[in-house]
């Protein structure tokens, strides 16, 4: 079964600063996609960016980009000029490409950031 | 608007009663999933169903039971809760990307 997971359970950056959020995963699949999901408050799922594995082109948008580094099974994520809005619960996830595993996410427990002023 | 509705919002109940959580999406998705958020261990997998008429365990599916009444709804049952299930429950849909519904806060004492 695959696993995903995030060490840091907290971190802080200052505003305007840029912060990496860490994920790793454990699988015996070598095609699949790889998701940053943020919780703010509100509780809504918001999809922030997603990768393919077979693409070797780290996905980025606007200000979040990642790292991925797919022989370590490492998937990290930048946020360059943070912002307030930015403060929330992100979630690393996993899902298989193939249909048999019937497209299940599998969430990491989650990194709390908080964005100082 | 579009999107995945779960119904309610909130609710407390007592330890042995039952409730059904209601879902659903309009986005005519085949698969639909439902997931519990706790503290430190992310979301989890509860039952999903691939298409309808389908429905599969998840990683967490003891003391739940679903129907998949037709192609839009998706409901989660609770036939006796526990303390253990308190939890955030979410729904979601999905069709080569995952909307996810507003979530339940579900507190049982």
């Amino acid at each position: 079964a695959q696993t995903v997971t995030q060490s840091q359970p907290e971190m802080s950056v200052q505003e305007a600063e840029t912060v990496t959020l860490s994920c790793t995963y454990d699988t015996s699949e070598s095609d699949y996609y790889l998701f940053w999901y943020k919780q703010p408050p509100s509780r809504q799922m918001i999809l922030v960016i997603r990768q393919e594995a077979y693409k070797q082109q780290n996905a980025t948008e606007n200000r979040f980009s990642v790292n991925f580094q797919k022989a370590a099974k490492s998937f990290s994520l930048k946020i360059s000029d943070s912002q307030l809005g930015d403060a929330a619960m992100y979630f690393c996830a996993y899902r298989s490409r193939g249909v048999e595993y019937g497209n299940k996410l599998v969430f990491g427990a989650g990194t709390i950031l908080r964005v100082k002023s | 608007n579009a999107g995945v509705t779960q119904t309610p919002k909130f609710q407390v109940l007592k330890t042995g009663q039952s409730m059904t959580l209601q879902c659903a999406q309009d986005m005519n998705h085949n698969s639909m999933y439902w997931y519990r958020q706790d503290p430190g261990m992310g979301l989890r997998l509860i039952y999903y169903s691939a298409s309808e008429g389908t429905t599969d365990k998840g990683e967490v599916p003891n003391g739940y039971n679903v129907s998949r009444l037709n192609k839009r709804e998706f409901s989660l049952r609770l036939e006796s809760a526990a303390p253990s299930q308190t939890s955030v429950y979410f729904c979601a849909s999905e069709n080569y990307g995952y909307t996810f519904g507003s979530g339940t806060r579900l507190t049982v004492v």
